[in-house]
């Protein structure tokens, strides 16, 4: 099936710095790509919505300026924690829609990235 | 209108039985009720899928049960086991192939006891 890849799969931080996270489709284009966040034995969180070539569509009380998000290619889209801190630690996900011809347009999930701020 | 209710919370099945997962929903535009399957530190995984045309499909062990008119819709898990454990979500959206994401359900921890 289709691989959506996450780098980096975890990561620690100080606080005060910035941490970037890929999210790639291996074998598919996505126009779309969303990014979630999960705290430990909770559902998933949607952040923002991620189009390829135009800005991020952020959900309600995400900090758009904290949570950078770039979609520059059909493959590719990133994720900036700026200036992290300790409550930014969490598990971050993201996933891509396949589209295009013959695509069935279902959601893949990266194997998430998992950030520490210390 | 959102919202998928999920239930129940945590769930334990011996080994050989069936797990059962409960999902129910408001919104009569959702179209697509996908079911995902996620292991402690791994992003979570498609299950199976269902659009509410059918009432029922199967896929090896696992089966989604829809009723339209309840608007409610489960996962059955038969002979379930231990590699099983793990948290299953329910989520819904408007339309398949569109940009709208999905809305989860809080999720299910299953657990498979021998």
């Amino acid at each position: 099936g289709a691989v959506v890849s996450q780098h980096p799969s975890w990561v620690i931080c100080k606080s005060g710095t910035s941490v970037k996270i890929e999210c790639r489709s291996l074998d598919f284009q996505a126009t779309t790509m969303f990014w979630y966040r999960q705290f430990p034995k909770q559902s998933l969180m949607l952040m923002a919505t991620s189009n390829e070539g135009s800005k991020a569509t952020y959900e309600q009380g995400v900090e758009k300026d904290k949570f950078l998000i770039n979609h520059a290619s059909l493959t590719l889209s990133t994720l900036t924690v700026t200036s992290a801190h300790p409550e930014d630690s969490s598990f971050y996900i993201c996933s891509a829609r396949a589209t295009g011809r013959g695509s069935t347009g279902e959601l893949f999930f990266g194997e998430g990235s998992r950030l520490t701020v210390l | 209108q959102q919202q998928v209710k999920q239930s129940p919370q945590s769930l334990i099945v011996q080994k050989g039985g069936i797990s059962i997962i409960n999902c129910a929903y408001e919104n009569t535009a959702f179209d697509y009720f996908p079911w995902y399957q996620q292991f402690p530190g791994k992003g979570p995984a498609l299950l199976i899928a269902i659009r509410p045309d059918v009432s029922e499909k199967k896929e090896g062990r696992f089966t989604i049960s829809f009723n339209k008119s309840a608007k409610q819709f489960s996962l059955h898990i038969m002979d379930s086991q231990p590699g099983d454990s793990a948290t299953y979500f329910c989520a819904a959206r408007p339309d398949r192939a569109g940009n709208t994401p999905l809305v989860f359900g809080k999720g299910t921890r299953l657990s498979v006891i021998a």
